[in-house]
C-alpha cells in the first residue's frame, strides 16, 4: 500500500536551517509530483512547494520563496524539503502528499512532521 | 494567486440534517477544455492529515460514502453532507488545483449541536 514517511522535524533557532525528507514507498514514485503542505498549530492548511515527477519543475509559495528548496531522489524514492533562514512563522506540522497530477489533488499524505522555531 | 474563501467557519447540525459549506474562488477554476472544475475538498479529524473527499468538484475519491456531495462551477462550490453522522466532525477544506500555487480554504469546523 501507499505510504508516506516524513521525518527531520524538531525544534530549531531562529535563523537556522533545517531539512525535512518523505519516504515513499508502494507505488511509482518516479511518476508522480510531490507536495509539501504545512499547518500551523489550530491554523489552517498552507501548501508550501511542488516538484514534479522529474524534478525539473518547481514551484514554491511566495511565503518561502527564497528560504526553501524542494528536491527528490527517484533512486531512493525520496523528497526532500531544505529549509534555511526559519522563522517563528515556519513553525507548522509539514506534510508531504502525493500529486494526481502537477498542482492536482492529493490522495495520499504522509502523517506529518513537527517542526517547531524557537529561541 | 487565486483566494479560496469558504463559509461558514464552522456549523452545529443535529445528527442525521443536512450540512452545507461553501467554497467561493476569486476567479475561475473551471478549465474549459475539458470542462473539469480543479477544485477539491478535504476532510481532516483532530490529529490526523487530510483525507480527500470530492476531486473535479463533484467527483468522490476512493471509498468516500455517498452521503457527501460536492456541486458547483467556475468561482462558487459546495461540498453536502447529506444526514450528518458522528465520524464526520472535523474540519472541512476545499481548494483549488487549476493554476499555481495551489491554494486551499481557510476551513469549515462541523460539530454536532
Amino acid at each position: 500500500q501507499v505510504r508516506l514517511v516524513e521525518s527531520g522535524g524538531g525544534v530549531v533557532q531562529p535563523g537556522r536551517s533545517l531539512r525535512l525528507s518523505c519516504a515513499a514507498s508502494g507505488f511509482t514514485f518516479s511518476i508522480y509530483p510531490m507536495h509539501w503542505v504545512r499547518q500551523a498549530p489550530g491554523k489552517g492548511l498552507e501548501w508550501v512547494a511542488l516538484i514534479s515527477y522529474d524534478g525539473n519543475t518547481k514551484y514554491y509559495a511566495d511565503s518561502v520563496k527564497g528560504r526553501f528548496t524542494i528536491s527528490r531522489d527517484n533512486s531512493k524514492n525520496t523528497v526532500n524539503l531544505q529549509m534555511n533562514s526559519l522563522i517563528g512563522e515556519d513553525t507548522a506540522v509539514y506534510y508531504c502528499a502525493r500529486g494526481a497530477t502537477l498542482l492536482g489533488e492529493y490522495v495520499f499524505w504522509g502523517q506529518g512532521t513537527l517542526v517547531t522555531v524557537s529561541s | 494567486d487565486i483566494v479560496m474563501t469558504q463559509s461558514p467557519d464552522s456549523l452545529a447540525v443535529s445528527l442525521g440534517e443536512r450540512a452545507t459549506i461553501n467554497c467561493k474562488s476569486s476567479q475561475s477554476v473551471l478549465y474549459s477544455s475539458n470542462n473539469k472544475n480543479y477544485l477539491a475538498w478535504y476532510q481532516q479529524k483532530a490529529g490526523q492529515p487530510p483525507k480527500l473527499l470530492i476531486y473535479w468538484a463533484s467527483t468522490r475519491g476512493s471509498g468516500v460514502p455517498d452521503r457527501f456531495s460536492g456541486s458547483g462551477s467556475g468561482t462558487d462550490f459546495t461540498l453536502t453532507i447529506s444526514s450528518l453522522q458522528a465520524e464526520d466532525v472535523a474540519v472541512y477544506y476545499c481548494h483549488q488545483n487549476y493554476s499555481p500555487p495551489p491554494t486551499f480554504g481557510g476551513g469549515t469546523k462541523v460539530e454536532i449541536k
